[in-house]
């Protein structure tokens, strides 16, 4: 399964947007790349996914390096309800039958008021 | 809608002994997953249903975990023997069909030995 990686931990004030960085340069033609987040004492939460094309959604928005070898999750108004681990998962459409996801550490997300 | 809930929230058990951790998923939810997560670390991966068959159980850690979903709804994860390194929390997740589809997860049991 190809890897990710991302800083530890981040740090934003609030009402600024947030740039959270995720390295995948071992990616197949086949990953999807999907961002999750957790809450303090929550499971995880979908936030956005994308293969090629930049993202947007009402959470975030994504974008991806042209040689999808990185991608960048963007909050673009950080607020103290967003501080959370944030994950980057690559999951791979070229399977069959089950579909393990790999978690990381993720990236915990400070917001300062 | 119902999200996914899991129970107990809390279980404490004494090493050795046998415990059982429930999962209902969203109803019409065909995929299920359980994962593990001990402190400080993401999610592990350990057993994916597809229906009532496990479709994947390579992240089980050993023997001594377990997992059913007889009728393919509601799951199991049975633990026998349990060990201080068990101690997690267990996490279920629910997505529509497998693949690719959104997985939403429960709020978790949290497991202590001691």
């Amino acid at each position: 399964d190809a890897k990710t990686t991302q800083p530890n931990s981040m740090e934003s004030n609030e009402e600024e947007p947030v740039h959270l960085p995720c390295n995948h340069s071992t990616i197949s033609g086949t990953d999807y790349i999907h961002w999750y987040r957790q809450l303090p004492s929550q499971g995880p939460e979908y936030v956005i996914h994308g293969l090629t094309s930049n993202v947007n959604n009402r959470m975030a928005s994504l974008a991806i390096a042209e040689d999808r070898k990185s991608s960048t999750l963007i909050l673009h108004r950080a607020t103290l309800r967003d501080a959370a681990v944030y994950y980057c998962i690559l999951r791979d459409f070229g399977r069959t039958g089950g579909f393990k996801t790999i978690f990381g550490a993720g990236t915990r997300l400070f917001v300062k008021a | 809608g119902a999200g996914v809930s899991q129970t107990p929230s809390n279980k404490v058990t004494e090493k050795g002994k046998y415990v059982e951790l429930r999962c209902d998923p969203i109803s019409g939810h065909t995929a299920l997953y359980w994962y593990r997560q001990s402190l400080g670390q993401g999610p592990e991966f350990l057993i994916y249903f597809q229906g009532t068959g496990a479709a994947d159980d390579s992240g089980l850690p050993n023997d001594r975990f377990f997992a059913v979903r007889p009728e393919g709804s509601v799951s199991t994860l049975k633990i026998q023997r349990t060990e201080r390194g068990d101690s997690a929390v267990y996490l279920c997740a629910s997505s529509l069909s497998p693949g690719l589809d959104t997985q939403y997860f429960g709020p978790g049991t949290r497991l202590t030995v001691l």
